[in-house]
């Protein structure tokens, strides 16, 4: 089945210090994936997307086919980062379905 | 309209009512997605269209749960003899175009209703 793993529900670090969210995910063939960020009181938003191998804000993820990982990392975390992350798998040839992850809150302390 | 919209935010219902819920999505956006996101949870997949159709609603959980869009544009979730456990945020996505293996559109959502069962 496919899977979205995201082992930690809060993670909290350090204005500066570097932050990785963790996400696996469990498929066998070729997956499109995403994080996904709602701030306080927002609507959930796209954050960044495998494909385009983009940093937005800062942040980064590579696609690990070999770990099946995606895990986001920024190396300096800003308090305005503090939020929900959520890591997003879209697959298969019927593209219209995303798995999410239960989500990560990131807390960044001043 | 500049996002997804739904209405209402906030619906609340004694159990075995039904209730409608409805995402008017970006104008000219051709697919649409329902989502329930359960507290602590991530968004879970319900139902999605293609202009009218109704292509997958494998995620529907009973057929209590029925999803309509008509013309190709506003949609309705509608849930039948509600329960406790409907209680959720329901969220609705749009996207421009999303068919085929090349379609790589992302999804933007709207603020969703949040419906408690009473």
């Amino acid at each position: 089945a496919q899977r979205v793993t995201q082992p930690e529900k809060l993670l909290s670090v350090f204005k500066g210090a570097p932050v990785e969210l963790k996400c696996n995910y469990s498929y066998s063939g070729s997956p499109e994936l995403f994080w996904y960020v709602q701030y306080s009181r927002q609507r959930l938003q796209l954050l960044l997307r495998h494909i385009s191998r983009e940093s937005i804000k800062g942040f980064t993820a590579d696609l690990n086919k070999g770990e099946t990982s995606f895990h986001l990392k920024k190396p300096f975390a800003q308090e305005e980062d503090s939020a929900m992350y959520y890591c997003a798998l879209k697959f298969g040839y019927n593209f219209n379905k995303f798995y999410f992850g239960s989500g990560t809150k990131l807390n960044v302390k001043p | 309209g500049a996002g997804v919209s739904q209405s209402p935010r906030y619906k609340v219902a004694k159990r075995g009512q039904d209730v409608a819920l409805r995402c008017d999505p970006i104008s000219g956006h051709v697919s649409l997605f329902w989502y329930q996101q359960a507290l602590g949870q991530g968004p879970e997949f319900l139902t999605y269209f293609q202009n009218e159709a109704q292509l997958d609603k494998s995620g529907l959980p009973s057929d209590r749960f029925f999803a309509e869009r008509p013309e190709g544009s506003v949609s309705t979730l509608k849930i039948q003899r509600t329960q406790q456990e409907d209680s959720a945020v329901y969220l609705c996505a749009s996207s421009l175009r999303d068919r085929g293996e090349y379609s790589n559109q992302p999804q933007h959502f709207g603020d969703g209703t949040r419906l408690s069962i009473l």
